[in-house]
């Protein structure tokens, strides 16, 4: 039984598309969120929600827009990719706030053409 | 702000020695310490916590690590390494009160020689 899982696990495509990666998690957490990790593995977030209210909204371009449905589901959808948002995204969950530890999925590698 | 620093890209190290990750944090009060593990093409799994008590935490797969706080350090430690080991090493730091935003160092490559 996967904890967080994403899919899809690899996505290819062009410039100028629109994209979007799905995550659920199955622990009963509250929290979920969204990291970009870049080639040099550093990790950034981009958004959180608690309860599927937005709590964190980090320096992102609005061409992401992410989306709760319920606490089990954060989708992000990305809207006319560019190459710089070639990384791999990173869905993790927690119960509670940023203080408690996340579980995270095993990553989307997205690639722009 | 809250921060945390790896001052190590990369440790290179023998199956069978020790290992020591430094992890340097900058924080107004006692924090929340972590130390996750990435293996490749995998997510991050969490190895460790400190909340409070005792400063010495045993974690997963044989680690530990040591809260300092008069050298503000949460170094990671294992006393013989293994060639599964091998993996991409991220210390994090909770979020201060109010705020929700967790913090990550930029990670520690291991290595690990036959």
């Amino acid at each position: 039984d996967t904890a967080v899982s994403q899919t899809p696990k690899y996505l290819v495509t062009q410039m100028g598309n629109d994209k979007s990666i799905k995550c659920e998690q199955n622990l009963g957490h509250d929290t979920m969120y969204w990291y970009k990790q870049d080639s040099k593995k550093f990790l950034k977030i981009m958004f959180s929600y608690n309860n599927k209210e937005l709590i964190i909204n980090e320096t992102v371009p609005n061409r992401f827009s992410p989306k709760s449905p319920d606490k089990a589901h954060l989708n992000l959808h990305i809207n006319s990719l560019e190459l710089g948002d070639s990384a791999v995204y990173f869905c993790a969950s927690s119960l509670g706030t940023g203080a408690q530890p996340q579980h995270f999925g095993d990553g989307t590698r997205l690639s722009i053409l | 702000a809250q921060s945390v620093t790896q001052p190590d890209i990369h440790i290179t190290v023998s199956e069978g020695a020790s290992l020591e990750l430094r992890c340097n944090y900058s924080y107004g009060a006692t924090p929340y310490l972590f130390w996750y593990v990435q293996s490749p093409g995998q997510g991050l799994q969490l190895l460790l916590k400190y909340f409070s008590g005792d400063t010495l935490v045993q974690g997963i797969k044989g680690f530990e690590a040591e809260f300092k706080r008069s050298q503000s350090s949460f170094n990671l430690r294992k006393p013989s390494v293994h060639w599964s080991d091998a993996a991409e090493y991220f210390c994090a730091v909770g979020a201060q009160r109010g705020s929700y935003i967790p913090t990550f160092g930029r990670g520690t490559s291991l290595i690990v020689h036959p």
